[in-house]
């Protein structure tokens, strides 16, 4: 079985820019969660969707957005980057409805220049 | 909010040698707590989990405890080997609707020296 896949893995971007992140869950899996990874904060959790409502949020600001389709798989968009952007974006996937474990992939590396 | 303080930030022990990691939760609704290993250049690896009802798991060298009461809960790997080393992350989460909002400590150095 596949694990979770995220595209790309590395990405240098301009402050002002935008960029969207792609991620694929493990097959079957209908819960796509985002997670920030920074040394400073560490991780920390971005938002959650499910059968393509998001259902949880975390505090980061109204930059930071995401989707899902039907699919599962699910994107996320940063607009007018920031440096303080640069970090590694981790996608989790799990089964949703009742199960617990969330599975990562290897993550996009955002740096911001 | 939840908050997970884990501790220590580092432990470096030979090789044989057992390792303790320690984490604590502030949210008495969190019901499921996760370990995690990270290697570098890759994403966190899930390694063992314990659920709120359950006081320990264990898995071949790796054994997690629970203690509900002083919302406490450690990782424990035996028998150290060098491709123990990498960073390693508890997590907590609430809720029993499959909601994955997980949040993490701080993150251990565990270096296992030959």
């Amino acid at each position: 079985k596949a694990g979770v896949t995220q595209t790309p893995r590395y990405l240098i971007k301009t402050r002002g820019q935008q960029v969207t992140l792609s991620c694929s869950p493990i097959s079957g899996h209908r819960s796509v969660s985002w997670y920030q990874q920074t040394p400073g904060q560490g991780l920390q959790f971005l938002f959650e969707y499910f059968s393509e409502t998001q259902r949880n949020k975390g505090n980061f600001p109204g930059r930071f957005s995401g989707r899902q389709f039907s699919n599962s798989r699910s994107e996320m968009n940063v607009s007018t980057l920031e440096l303080g952007d640069s970090a590694l974006y981790l996608c989790a996937s799990s089964q949703g409805q009742g199960h617990t474990e969330a599975f990562f992939g290897q993550g996009t590396r955002l740096t911001v220049v | 909010g939840e908050n997970v303080e884990q501790h220590p930030s580092t432990l470096s022990v030979q090789e044989g040698d057992s390792a303790v990691i320690k984490c604590t939760y502030s949210d008495s609704a969190s019901n499921y707590f996760p370990w995690y290993k990270q290697e570098l250049g890759k994403g966190p690896q899930l390694i063992i989990d314990i659920r709120s009802n359950v006081g320990e798991k264990k898995d071949q060298r790796i054994a997690v405890t629970l203690n509900k009461t002083a919302k406490h809960f450690s990782l424990h790997i035996t028998e150290t080997q060098p491709e123990d080393s990498a960073v390693y992350f508890c997590a907590a989460r609430k809720g029993n609707t499959g909601f994955q909002k997980l949040v993490f400590g701080t993150g251990t150095r565990l270096l296992v020296s030959p």
